[in-house]
């Protein structure tokens, strides 16, 4: 079974302050996605990463995929009470299963 | 585009009777949708894989009996809840597949009373 560790589970800050948010497995993922999800709504798909090292900024935010593609992070500067929410990664296996293994979420408040 | 609609996105049931949630994808064709369901404070919990034409694929634990799958066409699945308990009341979420990014609905909040 393949897992996805995220931490932290939950983090609050101030506005403007910086933050990272970590997605770690011991299995070989063929993509990552980040998701951000508010409360009653579905998650909406904020980058997808493809490559071992690859790097994809987004404004503000800055997604990492791990070189052995078995990890992952988000970088979020400057960070605006617009940003609270809940981010999900999830992982796409490479032995052809379509469906997409998620972190346990991280729940980012950020207070004005 | 890849915009995935739920219906209802919200519904209370009574317990014993049967509810059902349609997922369609608006602006793409989608052969494989999947089903979530998600408690308060946690992450999805994937329920199963719905292909286009085929029997949906249960993860272990999910009872196939119970959450009846159809995927009628490239752009609809639907899920029902057969004889439905309190203790199904969740959030469920579809999403659609196309290539190897997944688009999520809104979600259905459910509650059996």
């Amino acid at each position: 079974t393949q897992l996805l560790e995220q931490s932290p589970q939950f983090l609050s800050i101030q506005e403007g302050e910086n933050l990272t948010v970590y997605c770690n497995s011991s299995s070989v993922f063929s993509s990552l996605q980040w998701y951000r999800q508010e409360p009653g709504e579905g998650p909406v798909l904020l980058v997808t990463v493809v490559t071992g090292g690859e790097v994809k900024k987004l404004k503000r935010l800055t997604f990492q995929f791990g070189d052995a593609r078995k990890d992952s992070s988000l970088h979020i500067t400057a960070a605006q009470p617009g940003d609270t929410g809940l981010y999900l990664c999830a992982g796409l296996s490479d032995t052809g299963r379509r469906a997409l293994t998620f972190g346990s979420g991280t729940r980012l408040q950020v207070q004005p | 585009g890849a915009v995935v609609s739920q219906h209802p996105s919200w519904v209370i049931c009574k317990s014993g009777t049967s509810v059902k949630i349609e997922c369609r994808s608006l602006d793409f064709q989608a052969t494989t949708m999947f089903w979530y369901r998600q408690f308060p404070k946690q992450s999805l919990m994937l329920m199963a894989t719905s292909n286009e034409g085929s029997k949906a694929t249960y993860e272990q634990g999910v009872e196939k009996d119970k959450f009846l799958i159809n995927h009628a066409s490239l752009t609809l699945s639907t899920l029902t809840v057969t004889s439905a308990h309190p203790e199904d009341s969740s959030f469920y979420i579809c999403s659609a597949s196309q290539s190897y990014e997944q688009y999520f609905g809104p979600g259905t909040r459910l509650t059996v009373t």
